[in-house]
């Protein structure tokens, strides 16, 4: 079984939709979770983090982490078709730690 | 702005040949990383290095070496190139006064090998 596993898509929604994006781990000493988000033919940047549990909000993405349930989510609202990319999530025990990758949805936000 | 270099986007490269891929960063960081991104298995950790001289092994490093001669610049090392080492290679940079999370990547290489 994967530390990080992450529905790989494709996910393809209108302009406006509500995404929802989510991974679940198993590690529970994860402390740390990441958004990161690549576009194609570019290298990953780092979107959103959250410490622990709980929610952070930046405009209109969203994170969300579970730590009971081992999961979190990446929501964004008023989606745009500049929003298209693969969103990788990321964790890690503690602040200088590797870093986990799940596997990358992709998303397709279409006119 | 961080800016994380790597020296080919494109890389064909025959089996048994050694290859080097080269990354470059301009923001005095610390901490550099190697990763390969492959469908259905994301970014798996090769090697990383915290130092100048320093390096320590990922999580599938068999097959590669590295170097760090220089601060700001990590040379991934394939020794004798073979089919399973087609992929994208992505160089990564952090500062340990930062956080690790907070890794700012280059463009990728992506390497075929026949």
């Amino acid at each position: 079984q994967k530390e990080v596993e992450q529905d790989p898509g494709p996910l393809s929604v209108p302009e406006g939709a509500i995404v929802s994006l989510n991974c679940t781990y198993s590690n529970s000493a994860f402390q740390y979770f990441m958004w990161y988000r690549q576009y194609s033919r570019k290298g990953p940047e780092l979107l959103m983090y959250t410490y622990s549990s709980g929610n952070k909000e930046d405009g209109r993405f969203t994170a969300q982490v579970d730590k009971s349930s081992k999961y979190i989510s990446l929501f964004i609202r008023d989606s745009q078709p500049s929003d298209s990319a693969t969103y990788l999530c990321a964790m890690s025990r503690y602040n200088t730690d590797k870093l986990i990758f799940g596997t990358g949805t992709r998303l397709q936000v279409f006119p | 702005d961080v800016k994380v270099t790597q020296s080919s986007r494109y890389l064909v490269k025959r089996t048994g040949e050694k290859v080097f891929l080269e990354c470059v960063q301009d923001m005095d960081h610390e901490n550099m990383f190697w990763y390969r991104q492959d469908p259905g298995l994301g970014l798996r950790l090769i090697y990383f290095s915290y130092d100048v001289k320093m390096k320590e092994k990922g999580d599938i490093p068999e097959g590669y070496s590295v170097s760090r001669e220089k601060k700001e610049r990590f040379s991934l090392i394939l020794e004798s190139a073979s089919t399973n080492q087609t992929s994208m290679y992505l160089c990564a940079s952090s500062s340990p006064t930062g956080t690790s999370y907070e890794q700012y990547f280059g463009p990728g290489t992506r390497l075929t090998v026949t």
